[in-house]
């Protein structure tokens, strides 16, 4: 089956750090664009990064130099290091799987992972 | 960043009448080999965000044919020619053309 599985999350100061993990199972992650999306309380959800099958990466302005994503390909795992934590990035952190159709510079998210919780409060 | 706005905001359906939501982009989402990157997702209450569309107007697996997706350029439509019960939740469409993806604001369905 194919799955996505997110942990990681929790109540953290803001200046603090997190990593965020997402194990896959049923495909493999380097051959995919594998997504993280957040979704903030009573709001929609807001795309963060990306890793490319290739390896580049690709964040969105609110996270960027902050946030880094990475897989371990042996463990079929995603990750997202959160560092300098801010209220605003309290969320549900979803990781999404990238599938692009043959000939297209493009992907959609066709698999998403339950997501988990991640509140920066003091 | 590309912005995309949707109306309506709230769209109340009865069972078995269609629905129509729209969506627009505040550039062209035609890419120079003639397709849309558009796609619209459904999240159901308490539950992830789910593919129902990609490039403006193929379903994904497994979403029955009663939704359909169309439009060009900046102007989208996702219909839903007969409301079912299970069709509650908010629709999002969102561009896939520049990093970072946009979604837009949402349309929240609810069954009359």
């Amino acid at each position: 089956e194919v799955q996505l599985v997110e942990s990681g999350g929790g109540l953290i100061q803001p200046g603090g750090s997190l990593r965020l993990s997402c194990v896959a199972s049923g495909f493999t992650v380097s051959s995919n664009y594998m997504t993280w999306v957040r979704q903030a309380p009573g709001k929609g959800p807001e795309w963060v990064s990306v890793i490319y099958s290739g390896g580049n990466t690709y964040y969105a302005d609110s996270v960027k130099g902050r946030f880094t994503i990475s897989r371990d390909n042996s463990k079929n795992t995603v990750y997202l290091q959160m560092n300098n934590l801010r209220a605003e990035d309290t969320a549900v952190y979803y990781c999404a799987r990238g599938d692009a159709p043959p000939g297209h510079y493009y992907y959609y998210m066709d698999v998403w992972g339950k997501g988990t919780t991640v509140t920066v409060s003091s | 960043d590309l912005v995309m706005t949707q109306s309506p905001l709230s769209l109340p359906v009865t069972p078995g009448e269609p629905a129509s939501i729209s969506c627009r982009s505040s550039q062209s989402l035609l890419y120079s080999n003639g397709y849309n990157y558009l796609d619209w997702y459904l999240q159901k209450p308490g539950q992830s965000p789910q593919l129902l569309i990609y490039l403006g107007s193929n379903r994904a697996s497994g979403v029955p044919d009663r939704f359909s997706g169309s439009g060009s350029g900046t102007d989208f439509t996702l219909k839903i020619s007969r409301v079912e019960a299970e069709d509650v939740g908010t629709y999002y469409c969102m561009e896939a053309l520049q990093i970072p993806y946009s979604f837009g604001p949402g349309t929240k369905l609810e069954i009359k």
